[in-house]
């Protein structure tokens, strides 16, 4: 079974600072995404930025970028110039790729409440 | 263009009452995804569909729990016999194949008394 692991339930940042957030996963699966899902309070579940396993390039979206390690089953999201709309729940998500055991469901992080602070 | 869509957003029910939750994926997304999500926690799977057809359903809690996609597009969720642990957000997603990215709805959330 794939399991996802986010080991901060809380992080506080100042506005305009970096800021990291951790995940861990277990699986035995080769192929397969890595996701971070952002979840304002409005509940709308947001994608943040996707990884492909088979890609070594780590993932960046403008201030989004993920440093992935394979081969120890981490998959950081490091938020640059944080804003007070980065304000939200951030969920680590998984998925195998097709012809995997779990393909199409995501797993998902217990999450990580982000604050931005002014 | 329309992202995913859910109906209703909030619905409170009565212990032992049937509710029916809608999904209206984004077009031309054949895969669509259930999810449940309760306070504080993330979301967990309960099934999804390819086309017409549940692909995996290994998510449903028990037999009280039933989900349809008759013509490949909305999707209902049905819950029969309502209990307290069903109270939750239950969320949809679709996608255009089962690889590629999930998109989310707004979520419905169910509160049972």
């Amino acid at each position: 079974a794939q399991t996802v692991t986010q080991s901060q339930p809380e992080m506080s940042v100042q506005e305009a600072e970096t800021v990291t957030l951790s995940c861990t996963y277990d699986t035995s699966e080769n192929n397969y995404y890595l996701f971070w899902y952002k979840q304002p309070p409005s509940r709308q579940m947001i994608l943040v930025i996707r990884q492909e396993a088979y890609k070594q390039q780590n993932a960046t979206e403008n201030r989004f970028s993920v440093n992935f390690q394979k081969a120890a089953k981490s998959f950081s999201l490091k938020i640059s110039d944080s804003q007070l709309g980065d304000t939200a729940m951030y969920f680590c998500a998984f998925t195998a790729n097709a012809g995997g055991t779990s393909y199409g469901k995501l797993t998902f992080g217990q999450g990580t409440i982000l604050t931005v602070h002014p | 263009g329309a992202g995913v869509s859910q109906t209703p957003s909030n619905k409170v029910t009565e212990k032992g009452k049937y509710v029916e939750l809608r999904c209206d994926p984004i077009s031309g997304h054949t895969a669509l995804y259930w999810y449940r999500q309760s306070l504080g926690q993330g979301p967990e799977f309960l099934i999804y569909f390819q086309g017409t057809g549940a692909a995996d359903d290994s998510g449903l809690p028990n037999d009280r729990f039933f989900a349809v996609r008759p013509e490949g597009s909305v999707s209902t969720l049905k819950i029969q016999r309502t209990e307290r642990g069903d109270s939750a957000v239950y969320l949809c997603a679709s996608s255009l194949s089962i690889t590629d990215t999930q998109y989310f709805g707004p979520g419905t959330r169910l509160t049972v008394l």
